[in-house]
């Protein structure tokens, strides 16, 4: 259990276009999903965290108009990110926490990623 | 604010061997520790955990002790294996676990048989 995918992969795309990516939560539901961003030889740096059916809370330098957030769903979060150019080119992985009694502590679980490329 | 620092990589090990690798961080208040690990192709997974200090966490083998008094929570095993070949990341929160994760770079082990 607790399976959580994200598609697609990885994602090659032209500068100024919107790129949407998907974080879903296969065998639970996902109260709290968290998105980050991960640059080659560091860390992971937490983007934004969302609730669903409210909007996103972002980290400070974290541009909401560039990095759309959405979780519209208890299994569905999405990331598009606009008007992208190179430098948004990253790794970007999700995760999904549930606060059912089951999972201890509410622990995060985590999507294999997308790789995102903007020539 | 919060960081973590753990041993850069690579690190490759022949099988059986011992495996340390160090991570030390820096918070305002008493945080929970991580340790993450990163099959290839395959998400983040939680290794193990320790929320106080002095407590172990141990799992598959693996085990990490959090030393307040040198702020430290290395990784330990003592007799690696070829499926044990992934990437590592140290991880704190200051929340008792239940919020933002802010993790260290990662460190990539290579077993070889």
């Amino acid at each position: 259990g607790a399976v959580v995918s994200q598609h697609p992969s990885w994602v090659i795309c032209k500068s100024g276009t919107s790129v949407k990516i998907e974080c879903r939560s296969l065998d639970f539901q996902a109260t709290t999903m968290f998105w980050y961003r991960q640059f080659p030889k560091q860390s992971l740096m937490l983007m934004a965290t969302s609730n669903e059916g409210s909007k996103a809370t972002y980290e400070q330098g974290v541009e909401k108009d560039k990095f759309l957030i959405n979780h519209a769903s208890l299994t569905l979060s999405t990331l598009t990110v606009t008007s992208a150019h190179p430098e948004d080119s990253s790794f970007y992985i999700c995760s999904a926490r549930t606060n059912f009694e089951w999972v201890a502590d509410n622990e995060q679980f985590f999507g294999p990623g997308t790789r995102l490329t903007v020539l | 604010g919060d960081s973590v620092t753990q041993m850069e990589g690579p690190v490759t090990l022949s099988e059986e061997a011992c495996l340390t690798i160090n991570c030390t961080y820096t918070a305002t208040g008493y945080p929970s520790l991580f340790w993450y690990v990163q099959y290839p192709g395959e998400g983040l997974q939680l290794l193990l955990k320790a929320t106080k200090a002095d407590d172990k966490g141990s799992n598959k083998g693996f085990e990490a002790t959090y030393r307040k008094e040198t702020t430290s929570f290395h990784l330990e095993k003592g007799s690696v294996q070829v499926s044990d070949s992934a990437v590592y990341f140290c991880a704190l929160s200051d929340q008792g676990g239940s919020e933002k994760l802010v993790f260290g770079k990662g460190t990539k082990l290579t077993v070889n048989p």
